[in-house]
């Protein structure tokens, strides 16, 4: 079954460090791959998606993720993490054509004042 | 406003009950999502559907029921065969039933104890 992973549960980070975060999936053929994020009691939301072109795929808020195809991965980065990035991050996955909606398990980003 | 309600925000019932949680959406989405989040396991699929009357089972359906009689509601049945019931249940949905590229939109979820 397609699935999507995430190696790095809980990253610390003081203000000002960069940031990647790790996502892989294993869909064959034509992928959909998102980031979301969860603020704490907020709902999740759409941080960025990619869907075809450019691999280099900017979102809100200052992310941005690059989709490689050769290393199924497409890892989230921003240059200069603030305190109000505390969150827990989600990658997610669908094939095209296909609305089966798989999520990594989340990585939980604590960035310090 | 358009949005997803799930409700109650918190259930509790007693092991051996079936329960059922509430999703409803104004949005007009056709694909319609049941996930269920615990700490270090992020959002695994238990059921989708992509329009009225049609169902898939996600990574894990055991135990778990759903319906789709109308396209606004997707109530999902947490059953007494469900060996580990307790946890944090969203529901989501996404505007188109095809192409699988488009943004989730999520409820606020909800907390289900069961004791």
């Amino acid at each position: 079954a397609q699935s999507v992973s995430q190696h790095n549960h809980h990253v610390i980070l003081s203000e000002a460090a960069s940031l990647e975060l790790g996502c892989n999936y294993s869909y064959g053929g034509t992928v959909n791959l998102f980031w979301y994020v969860q603020y704490p009691g907020q709902h999740l939301q759409l941080l960025l998606k990619y869907f075809s072109g450019d691999p280099l795929v900017k979102g809100i808020k200052g992310f941005e993720a690059e989709f490689i195809k050769s290393k199924f991965s497409f890892n989230l980065r921003k240059p200069s993490v603030q305190w109000s990035d505390t969150a827990e991050y989600f990658c997610a996955g669908t094939q095209y054509n296909n609305n089966d909606m798989r999520f990594g398990a989340g990585t939980r980003l604590t960035v310090k004042p | 406003d358009g949005g997803i309600t799930q409700s109650p925000k918190y259930l509790f019932r007693k092991e051996g009950q079936n329960v059922t949680l509430s999703c409803e959406q104004n949005l007009n989405h056709d694909a319609m999502y049941w996930y269920r989040q615990d700490p270090g396991q992020g959002l695994r699929l238990i059921y989708y559907s992509q329009i009225v009357n049609d169902f898939q089972k996600g990574d894990i359906a055991e135990g778990y029921s759903v319906s789709r009689e109308k396209k606004e509601s997707f109530p999902l049945t947490v059953t007494s065969a469900q060996k580990n019931p307790t946890a944090f249940y969203l529901c989501a949905s996404i505007p188109d039933r095809g192409l699988g590229n488009t943004e989730a939109f999520f409820g606020q979820g909800t907390r289900l104890t069961v004791v």
